[in-house]
C-alpha cells in the first residue's frame, strides 16, 4: 500500500526566511503534484512532476522529483504572509490518477 | 464559467436520511473524482469515473454510489447517513487517458454535517 508522509505538518515561519516541505512516499511513482489549500476553500494545484529530477518553478515556491530517493520537496524562498496555507503532496502510481495525498502541511507566515 | 461546480456547498440533515451531491464540470475532461476530507484535513480518493465508466471504487461503504450520467456530470448519492459521513467532499476532474497528465481540478466542496 502506496503511503505518502509531509514533513513537517505545522511549519510557522518569519516572512523573508527560507524553508522547505518534504514529500516522502513507500512505493516506486513517477507522478507527483503538488496542491494549495485555504482555510474553508479548494485545493489549487501548484505543480505537477512526472519524471526523475523534474523541477518547476512559480513565484516564491520551487518543487522538485527525485523519483529514486521516493522525495519530493517543496522549496520557500523570501516567504511572505500570502504564502500561508495547507499544502499538500499527492503520488500517483496508477495510469489512471489514483493519487495518494500527504498528510498536509500548514504554513503560518508571520511577519 | 466556474471549471468544476458543486452543489449543494452546505449540507446539514439528520441521521438515517439520504442525500445527493451534484458535480459537473466544463472543461471537456474525461476522468472525475470524488474525495473525502475528514475533520483533520485528511484526503482519500473515493471514486473515479472515465468517461461514465467507473475506473476506481475504493473501500467506501455501499451506502455511497456514484453515479454519471455523461462525462460532465458525477453525482453522489449517500444513503442512511451516520454521524461519521460528516466530512467536507470535493469533486474534481482531470483531462485522464493512460499514461496522461492526472492533474486534478477540485470543485469549491461540499460541506455535509449530520446530526
Amino acid at each position: 500500500e502506496l503511503k505518502v508522509e509531509q514533513n513537517p505538518l505545522f511549519l510557522s515561519m518569519q516572512e523573508g526566511k527560507n524553508y522547505t516541505i518534504y514529500c516522502n512516499y513507500s512505493t516506486t511513482s513517477d507522478r507527483l503534484y503538488w496542491y494549495r489549500q485555504d482555510p474553508g476553500k479548494s485545493l489549487e494545484s501548484l505543480f505537477v512532476l512526472l519524471s526523475n529530477g523534474a523541477v518547476k518553478q512559480e513565484g516564491r515556491l520551487m518543487a522538485s522529483l527525485d523519483t529514486k530517493a521516493r522525495l519530493s520537496t517543496l522549496h520557500i524562498t523570501a516567504a511572505v504572509h500570502d504564502l500561508s496555507a495547507t499544502y499538500f503532496c499527492a503520488v500517483d502510481r496508477t495510469s489512471y490518477g489514483k493519487l495518494t495525498f500527504g498528510q498536509g502541511t500548514i504554513l503560518t507566515v508571520h511577519p | 464559467d466556474t471549471a468544476v461546480s458543486q452543489t449543494p456547498k452546505y449540507l446539514v440533515t439528520q441521521m438515517g436520511n439520504d442525500k445527493s451531491i451534484k458535480c459537473e464540470q466544463n472543461l471537456g475532461h474525461d476522468t472525475m473524482y470524488w474525495y473525502k476530507q475528514d475533520s483533520k484535513k485528511f484526503l482519500k480518493i473515493m471514486f473515479s469515473y472515465n468517461n461514465k465508466e467507473l475506473i476506481i471504487n475504493e473501500t467506501v461503504p455501499n451506502r455511497f454510489s456514484p453515479k454519471s450520467p455523461d462525462k460532465a456530470h458525477l453525482n453522489l448519492h449517500i444513503n442512511s447517513l451516520e454521524l461519521g459521513d460528516s466530512a467536507v467532499y470535493f469533486c474534481a476532474s482531470s483531462p485522464g487517458g493512460p499514461g496522461e497528465n492526472y492533474e486534478q481540478y477540485f470543485g469549491p466542496g461540499t460541506r455535509l454535517t449530520v446530526t
